[in-house]
């Protein structure tokens, strides 16, 4: 089973300040680590995501994340934000073992709010 | 290029009413498909998921059930809605081989009164 921790519920952050938002997970297992965004009364869109390789990976919009094992984190991150950032962002994980139906275990969500 | 459709957008109902939410995914066979629900001010829970037609798991115990008639077809009901049952429901679909990622829905508001 998998867990995923987002710490921060709200982040204020100011026009073209840089911002990060925090995951955590747990799992007994490998995973994939995903970050979604969601406009309001919109579904999810994905922003980026880690399945191998390097633990740098870009994503739409301008932002990435880094996916540290030891740490068990996988922080998004933007150099400057916009004001069409402001949705809430969802950091998620699926088990990579083959066979498996890769459902998606979700953190509780970050609002972001970019501020004039 | 692969679309999916959730309907209907918005759906107020009464408690103890029935419910059937409907999810159509096209341009792809035999996709993964995934009921979730966002209940307000909280993450998304995974409600059932499906491999195939016929197949179905369920993630937690509820009043809903989920069916898949037809391939890209998925189908959220309940036979007697509660309060609890409000929250914004979302449809995904993903490839049975292949990508990892989930692709969303634009999802069904539905609020019990």
């Amino acid at each position: 089973a998998q867990s995923v921790t987002q710490l921060d519920s709200q982040v204020p952050v100011f026009e073209e300040a840089p911002v990060e938002l925090r995951c955590n997970y747990s799992s007994s297992v490998s995973v994939y680590l995903f970050w979604y965004v969601q406009y309001p009364n919109q579904g999810l869109q994905l922003l980026l995501k880690y399945l191998s390789g390097s633990t740098l990976v870009k994503g739409i919009n301008g932002f990435e994340a880094e996916f540290n094992k030891s740490q068990t984190s996988f922080h998004l991150r933007k150099p400057s934000v916009h004001i069409s950032d402001t949705a809430e962002y969802f950091c998620a994980v699926s088990d990579r073992r083959s066979g498996s139906a890769r459902q998606l275990t979700f953190g509780s969500g970050t609002q972001l709010t970019v501020l004039p | 290029s692969q679309t999916i459709h959730q309907w209907p957008a918005t759906l107020v109902q009464p408690v103890g009413s029935p419910l059937s939410l409907e999810c159509t995914v096209e341009g792809t066979s035999n996709p993964n498909l995934y009921w979730y629900r966002q209940a307000a001010g909280r993450g998304l829970q995974l409600l059932f998921y499906s491999v195939g037609i016929g197949q179905i798991s369920s993630e937690v115990p509820q009043n809903l059930s989920a069916s898949r008639p037809q391939d890209r077809q998925f189908i959220l009901s309940s036979k007697k809605l509660l309060l609890s049952d409000s929250g914004f429901y979302l449809c995904a679909w993903r490839p049975a081989v292949g990508p990892e990622t989930q692709y969303f829905g634009p999802g069904t508001r539905l609020l019990v009164l």
